[in-house]
């Protein structure tokens, strides 16, 4: 069956350091990926969208890749700020597909 | 001001009740979802519609039912068959389908007593 999976429920990391969160899936030949924010009883907002010819995206500090060999997408915030805790979600669509897939999401804090 | 609303943010109910979510976009948006989401986990799609009088059944769709008889409203209805009702629904809509980016509203919490 299809699974997309995020790193680890949480991730702590120190203010100005890079923050890595991984997306990988099995069973699916995604042609989008897509990241959203989520802050705490709020609605998921879109921050990138990376296609399967695509390797790299990148928006101000932000930066998507997408290895589709790997089956693996990576997101990376630089310089992190405590402004950045949030829960970060990948979701998945294939180029037919209807409707997107998301991974549950890995909760980010960043602390000063 | 255009965006996507719900309402309302908080919404109790009794069991065996039913209760419908309002999902409002002035977006322009063809495409409109509704998601299921609980504590720690993902968004679990339950219904979408492409176009105005269609609609499909998503992932989780038994205890639901949906309309979308305009193009700005995508209304989702809980009814009694739900048997885990309480959680947070979030509505969304993007211009072109799945591979589009979704704009979200706020979310719904739904709290079954």
């Amino acid at each position: 069956s299809q699974k997309i999976e995020q790193n680890s429920e949480a991730l702590n990391i120190q203010e100005g350091k890079t923050a890595t969160l991984t997306c990988n899936y099995t069973n699916y030949s995604p042609a989008y990926l897509q990241w959203y924010r989520q802050d705490p009883g709020r609605g998921p907002v879109f921050l990138l969208l990376i296609r399967e010819n695509e390797k790299e995206k990148r928006k101000e500090r932000l930066k998507v890749t997408f290895d589709t060999t790997l089956k693996q997408s990576l997101f990376h915030i630089t310089a992190s700020q405590p402004a950045d805790s949030a829960t970060y979600l990948c979701a998945l669509a294939s180029g037919s597909a209807r409707q997107l897939t998301f991974g549950s999401g890995t909760q980010l804090t960043v602390l000063p | 001001d255009g965006g996507i609303t719900q309402s309302p943010k908080y919404l109790f109910r009794k069991e065996g009740q039913n209760v419908t979510l309002s999902c409002e976009q002035n977006l322009n948006h063809d495409a409109m979802y509704w998601y299921r989401q609980d504590p720690g986990q993902g968004l679990r799609l339950i219904y979408y519609s492409q176009i105005v009088n269609d609609f499909q059944k998503g992932d989780i769709a038994e205890g639901y039912s949906v309309s979308r008889e305009k193009k700005e409203s995508f209304p989702l209805t809980v009814t009694s068959a739900q048997k885990n009702p309480t959680a947070f629904y979030l509505c969304a809509s993007s211009s072109q389908g799945a591979t589009d980016t979704q704009y979200f509203g706020p979310g719904t919490r739904l709290t079954v007593l």
